[in-house]
């Protein structure tokens, strides 16, 4: 069964760390991992993209990393600000008679405390 | 430009009752997806459309669940005689082509009661 798990599902960090999301998932075959930010009462918006070929990509203070022999990818926050506040979700598409289908993570909730 | 719309943003209603959601995709987009998201629970896929044809409704829940899309551009989503397991919040994203980046409207909330 296709499935997404992230870890941890909450996490509490003062306003300057950095901190590590992981992603563990089963879905073949692999067509690419995302990561969306999602904060509350609003819809995802994407961090990074990444193909089987790729294992880093980074968007500002975001640096996602995968590993698609484990099938683990993460995402890591540099310095973290208050904004930084949300749910990160992460997402595996597969390609199935042509149609790019996803299995999201459940999320880890990000909370960012001054 | 404008992203992704959906209206209403927030739907109580009665069990038993039909409501209608509406997604407004960014304009050029050609597919359109709708997803739901339980309390606690990730986002489940429903369906998706290219152009005006659904070529995958395998995520739809029953048979009270359908969805249209006309001229290429605005969806509906209908929920008939709904039951309380249907609160939950309904998101639409749309993309350029079925390969690309999706796009994510805000969400209607659904509150059965």
């Amino acid at each position: 069964k296709n499935q997404v798990e992230q870890s941890p599902q909450s996490l509490i960090i003062l306003e300057g760390k950095n901190c590590t999301l992981q992603c563990n998932y089963t879905v073949s075959p692999f067509s690419n991992l995302r990561w969306y930010k999602q904060d509350t009462g609003r819809g995802p918006v994407s961090l990074t993209i990444m193909t089987f070929s790729e294992n880093t990509k980074s968007n500002g203070r975001y640096t996602a990393t995968l590993d698609a022999d484990t099938k683990q990818s993460s995402l890591h926050i540099t310095a973290s600000q208050l904004s930084d506040s949300a749910s990160y979700i992460c997402v595996v598409s597969w390609l199935s008679g042509g149609f790019q289908k996803l299995v999201f993570g459940t999320g880890t909730r990000l909370l960012v405390s001054p | 430009g404008a992203g992704v719309s959906q209206s209403p943003s927030n739907k109580v209603t009665e069990k038993g009752k039909d409501v209608e959601l509406r997604c407004d995709p960014i304009s050029g987009h050609t597919a359109l997806y709708w997803y739901r998201q339980s309390l606690g629970q990730g986002l489940e896929f429903l369906i998706y459309f290219q152009g005006n044809s659904a070529p995958d409704k395998s995520g739809l829940p029953s048979d009270r669940f359908s969805a249209e899309r006309t001229g290429g551009s605005v969806s509906t989503l209908t929920i008939q005689r709904t039951q309380q397991e249907d609160s939950a919040v309904y998101l639409c994203a749309s993309s350029l082509e079925v390969s690309a980046e999706q796009y994510f409207g805000p969400g209607t909330r659904l509150t059965v009661t």
